[in-house]
């Protein structure tokens, strides 16, 4: 079968880093995809990765590991803004399908 | 705004209807994605089209049908509806059919079964 894992909830003050992790398992994997979501709005693309290594866009960076089935968004100088859910989101089946995580809900605190 | 426009907003319907929810994709963009999302839950994958022809299919009920026209915009067939079909439903569209091409996704269709 096809899951994601990833944390319901995660907390962490202003200015601070955060790490998301997202473990996979499923098959034909093409690639990871990270969205933001804001509550009541729709989701946006933050990152998308295909080989091992580090991503980094700004504050956002992502991680993936294809041998553990592993990838982390670390976000960092964490901002209210963040405060969002997060999901991964796996592509397979050659590229075509798209399966999302259930979500990690960030909360930034002052 | 992510150039993708879903029509309507918001929906109540009863049970037993039938609905359309229309999606229209950013301009030059050939694929169309359908997913639901459930209160507090994440995005379920319904179906994709590109140009057209269907590409994947994720659990879509048999209740459910989609299809692209040749004008690019996609609509979304709910029939026989239930309580349980109340959800977020959300567009997505493409350049691509495959691989890490970003996804811009329209604001939702609030569907609310009574």
């Amino acid at each position: 079968g096809q899951s994601l894992e990833q944390p319901s909830e995660v907390t962490a003050v202003e200015g601070a880093i955060v790490q998301i992790n997202c473990t996979y398992q499923t098959s034909g994997f093409y690639g990871l995809s990270w969205y933001q979501q804001h509550d009541g709005g729709a989701p946006t693309f933050l990152s998308y990765n295909a080989l091992d290594g580090l991503e980094e866009t700004g504050r956002f960076s992502s991680f993936l590991s294809r041998s553990d089935s592993y990838g982390y968004l670390l976000l960092q100088e964490l901002q209210m803004k963040d405060s969002a859910s997060y999901f991964c989101a796996v592509l397979n089946t050659g590229g075509f399908k798209t399966i999302f995580g259930a979500g990690t809900r960030l909360f930034v605190k002052a | 705004d992510s150039g993708v426009t879903q029509t309507p907003k918001h929906l109540i319907t009863a049970t037993g209807q039938r609905v359309t929810l229309r999606c229209s994709p950013r301009s030059g963009d050939l694929s169309v994605y359908w997913y639901q999302q459930s209160l507090d839950q994440g995005l379920q994958f319904l179906i994709q089209y590109y140009n057209g022809e269907e590409r994947a299919k994720g659990n879509i009920l048999e209740r459910f049908s989609a299809q692209q026209f040749p004008d690019l915009h996609s609509e979304l067939n709910l029939s026989s509806l239930e309580l349980g079909d109340s959800a977020l439903y959300f567009c997505a569209s493409s350049v691509a059919d495959r691989g890490g091409n970003i996804q811009y996704f329209g604001a939702g269709t609030r569907l609310s079964v009574l």
